[in-house]
This record gives C-alpha cells, sequence and structure tokens, in this order.
C-alpha cells in the first residue's frame, strides 16, 4: 500500500523559503508515475502546485512557476518542493500525492496527510 | 486555465436522500473530470475518476456522469460517513483545476 507523508517548517518568515519533502513508502518512486503537490489556504478549494517524473522532468502551474522548484531523490524514495518569496497568500496545506493516468487523463491517488505551513512574522 | 464551477456551494441533507452535485468546465473537457470526497483535516479522497470509473474500494452508491463541460457526481442513498465536502477536477489542460468544493451538511 503506498503512503506518502510530507515534512517540512510549519511556520515561515515573509520574504522566504517554504520546503517540504514527501516520504513515499510502499512503492519506489524510481519505479515510475509522477508525483504532485497541491495546495489547500484555509476554507478554500485546492491549487495543483507542480509535478516531477521518477527521471526529474517537472510541470509547474504557471502561476507558481517563478517561484516554484520540485525536485526527486529516489536514493532516499523523497521529492521535495521548494516555493521561495512567500507571502501571506502562501498560507496553506501542503499536500503530496501520486499522479495516477489513463494515456493523458489524470488524477491524484493516494494523498499524503497533509501539512499546514503558514506564512508570518 | 479552465474554470471549474461547482454548484450548489452547501447542501444539507439526510441519511437515506439520493444526493446530486454538478460540475460545470469552462470549456468542453471530454471526460477528463474526476472527483474527490475531504472530510475535516483529512485530506481528500479519490472517488470517481475518468467522469464515471469507480475508484476501488469506493461504495457503489457513488457514481459519476457527463461528458464535455457538465458533470455531476450522485450519491444514491446518504450515509452518515458521506458527509463532506465533494471537490471536482480536470486534467484536459495544465495547470490541473479544481471546483471550490461542494460542502454536504446532515439537515
Amino acid at each position: 500500500q503506498v503512503q506518502l507523508q510530507e515534512s517540512g517548517p510549519g511556520l515561515v518568515k515573509p520574504s522566504e523559503t517554504l520546503s517540504l519533502t514527501c516520504t513515499v513508502s510502499g512503492y519506489s518512486i524510481s519505479s515510475g508515475y509522477y508525483w504532485d503537490w497541491i495546495r489547500q489556504p484555509p476554507g478554500k478549494g485546492l491549487e495543483w502546485i507542480g509535478s516531477i517524473s521518477q527521471s526529474g522532468s517537472t510541470y509547474y502551474n504557471p502561476s507558481l512557476k517563478s517561484r516554484v522548484t520540485i525536485s526527486v531523490d529516489t536514493s532516499k524514495n523523497q521529492f521535495s518542493l521548494k516555493l521561495s518569496s512567500v507571502t501571506a497568500a502562501d498560507t496553506a496545506v501542503y499536500y503530496c500525492s501520486r499522479r495516477k493516468s489513463i494515456v493523458t487523463k489524470v488524477w491524484f491517488d493516494p494523498w499524503g496527510q497533509g501539512t499546514l505551513v503558514t506564512v508570518s512574522s | 486555465d479552465i474554470q471549474m464551477t461547482q454548484s450548489p456551494s452547501s447542501l444539507s441533507a439526510s441519511v437515506g436522500d439520493r444526493v446530486t452535485i454538478t460540475c460545470r468546465a469552462s470549456q468542453s473537457i471530454s471526460n477528463y473530470l474526476n472527483w474527490y470526497q475531504q472530510k475535516p483535516g483529512k485530506a481528500p479522497k479519490l472517488l470517481i475518476y475518468t467522469a464515471a470509473s469507480l475508484q476501488s474500494g469506493v461504495p457503489s452508491r457513488f457514481s459519476g456522469s457527463g461528458s464535455g463541460t457538465d458533470f455531476t457526481l450522485t450519491i444514491s442513498s446518504l450515509q452518515p460517513e458521506d458527509f463532506a465536502t465533494y471537490h471536482c477536477q480536470q486534467s484536459y489542460n495544465t495547470p490541473y483545476t479544481f471546483g471550490q468544493g461542494t460542502n454536504l451538511e446532515i439537515k
């Protein structure tokens, strides 16, 4: 059974860089699939941030692209998110997820439990 | 970006009711549409993928339909554990986008 777990600081200061790691268990990232980050501001809807393949190919939401970096470490079975120059608008629960697909039809399953990151001084 | 609009935003219903939630896309997305259930403080859980395919382990009282721009999620007979927020998501184009969510509450 594939499980994902986010980790990282719960509080980040404005203008600094948010860094999160997703540790995958029950499946080897190097075996395939894309791995995604999705966030949810408090009381709001879900926003797709971006994704990475096991080989390191990345896709980002254009609205965040200038500030986002997603990387993968297959030796640790982890992938990571960095979001620079954060503001209060980046306060959200951040989820990692595995992307599944049939041809180009894509869905997210499973998801990590999520981690709340608050941007505040 | 493709905008996804769910209706209603909130809904009150009773155990045993049949409930339908609608999701409309701002352009045609064929059947590139998924549904998720989210309970308070928990991560979303996949219910339906490609508009009508039931995820393994999801009860058969959940069903999805639609194509093009209009989609529905139907719960045939509400159970106590179904009270949650439901999200639709399109994968026709990146960036993948979600609806704003429908909060299903107990009447």
